[in-house]
């Protein structure tokens, strides 16, 4: 079955750096999002992403998160200045198209802020 | 707002059937998915329920009572690989996938 792509598994960095997590969804899918898994809690929602444009956002979305299609295969989740509260598993998915029954998902990267 | 409650923990014996139960008061509703997900991994798709009703795949089965807000996962013939979280989540109405998740149910199966 065609997976979702995500580097790196892992991310340590320090506290105000720029971080930048990679994802390549699966290759005819049109609908990409962003989940968020901090040790111990439940997945929250990010960001849906559809025609090159944000969809929909949740509040922990705000100024320091973006996202970007650089190119045809690669969806990007950058934080500008990383605060320890953003240490989390950040999980990407994709979807075919909204009548898709799931998601599918990605397996993770840990980013770890120091 | 939005609120999906699942037990914390279950434990079962291997071979045997549990019931995982999830209730949920969303603002919006379009289906409600069950996923599972081992330690520092993906969630990964059990089942999907949009109508009243059980959905059988296997092993595991869904139920679902959208008047009651209500849902529940059944899992037969319990394995050890089984042990695992469970994750209840509703889909909003918002067109784009938006999905709520619960907490999760850490299933223990002993031998």
């Amino acid at each position: 079955e065609p997976e979702v792509t995500q580097t790196p598994s892992h991310q340590v960095t320090q506290m105000g750096q720029e971080v930048i997590l990679r994802c390549v969804p699966i290759s005819n899918h049109l609908y990409f999002y962003w989940y968020r898994q901090i040790l111990g809690q439940k997945v929250e929602f990010l960001v849906s992403f559809y025609n090159n444009e944000i969809s929909e956002k949740s509040e922990i979305f705000d100024d320091q998160f973006s996202v970007e299609r650089p190119d045809g295969s690669n969806f990007t989740l950058k934080i500008r200045s990383t605060k320890l509260e953003d240490s989390a598993m950040y999980f990407c998915a994709s979807s075919p198209g909204t009548s898709e029954k799931k998601l599918f998902f990605g397996s993770g990267t840990q980013l770890s802020v120091l | 707002g939005q609120n999906i409650d699942q037990p914390t923990e279950m434990t079962a014996t291997e071979g045997a059937i549990v019931q995982i139960n999830c209730t949920y008061q969303t603002s919006g509703f379009n289906g409600l998915f069950w996923y599972q997900q081992h330690a520092g991994e993906a969630p990964t798709f059990l089942s999907y329920n949009v109508l009243d009703g059980l959905e059988e795949k296997g092993r595991f089965s869904s139920f679902l009572s959208r008047s009651k807000g209500y849902s529940y996962l059944l899992l037969k013939e319990l394995q050890m690989k089984d042990s695992a979280s469970y994750l209840c989540a509703v889909r909003m109405n918002t067109g784009f996938q938006k999905l709520v998740f619960g907490t999760g149910t850490r299933l223990l199966v002993s031998p």
